[in-house]
């Protein structure tokens, strides 16, 4: 069974601050790492995904995140936030054992930035 | 861009009633998903289906069932709706990567 934990259930952080949003899971075996976004009244939204490769993946408007398998963490960064990225945040892992690749989420961590 | 589209943005229905909510997607994905999503819980698993007529029982699937006939098409049905599945119910589809969500259904049971 995999299961992902989201360390902050809320992150006040002022404009133009860095951030850094928690996450880590557990699996038992090769794993496959996502953050997804969530505006209000939304769905979600993909941000970054981890698959294989480069451990640190960037999205295209300046979030990364770094895959570190010896600690088990996919925390996600920005050095410099906006208001515009006030959302709620959400990791999940995916192993894609058998024919169903299951996403498991974390209960997400809402960043709010203010000026 | 994938698009996947849930057919009811806000619905209010009555303690008993059957409920139907309906999801399609364009990307002819072999992997469709229906989630629940409650503040502080994040998202949790009701059922999904890894093909046409399969399904596969997620974390929370009492009070849930779901039908796929077709492969773009992926149904969530609430047997007998009570005041406890009121929530935000969000669909998504993949295949070999991401999952891709529609935008929620809003339901409130009343």
């Amino acid at each position: 069974a995999q299961s992902v934990t989201q360390l902050d259930s809320q992150v006040p952080v002022f404009e133009e601050a860095p951030v850094e949003l928690r996450c880590n899971y557990s699996s038992s075996v090769s794993v496959y790492l996502f953050w997804y976004v969530q505006y209000p009244n939304q769905g979600l939204q993909l941000l970054l995904k981890y698959l294989s490769g480069s451990t640190l993946v960037e999205s295209i408007n300046g979030f990364e995140a770094e895959f570190n398998k010896s600690q088990t963490s996919f925390h996600l960064r920005k050095p410099s936030v906006h208001i515009s990225d006030t959302a709620e945040y959400f990791c999940a892992v995916s192993d894609w054992a058998g024919t169903a690749s299951k996403l498991t989420f974390g209960t997400g961590t809402r960043l709010q930035v203010t000026l | 861009d994938v698009k996947v589209t849930q057919s009811s943005r806000y619905l209010v229905k009555r303690t008993g009633e059957k409920v139907f909510l309906e999801c399609v997607q364009d990307m002819d994905h072999e992997n469709m998903f229906w989630y629940r999503q409650d503040p502080g819980l994040g998202l949790r698993l009701i059922y999904f289906s890894y093909d046409v007529k399969m399904k596969e029982k997620g974390d929370i699937p009492e009070g849930y069932s779901v039908s796929r006939e077709k492969k773009e098409r992926f149904s969530l049905i609430l047997e007998s709706a009570s005041t406890n599945q009121t929530s935000m119910y969000l669909c998504a589809s993949s295949f070999r990567g991401p999952a891709f969500f529609g935008q929620g259904t809003r339901l409130t049971v009343v």
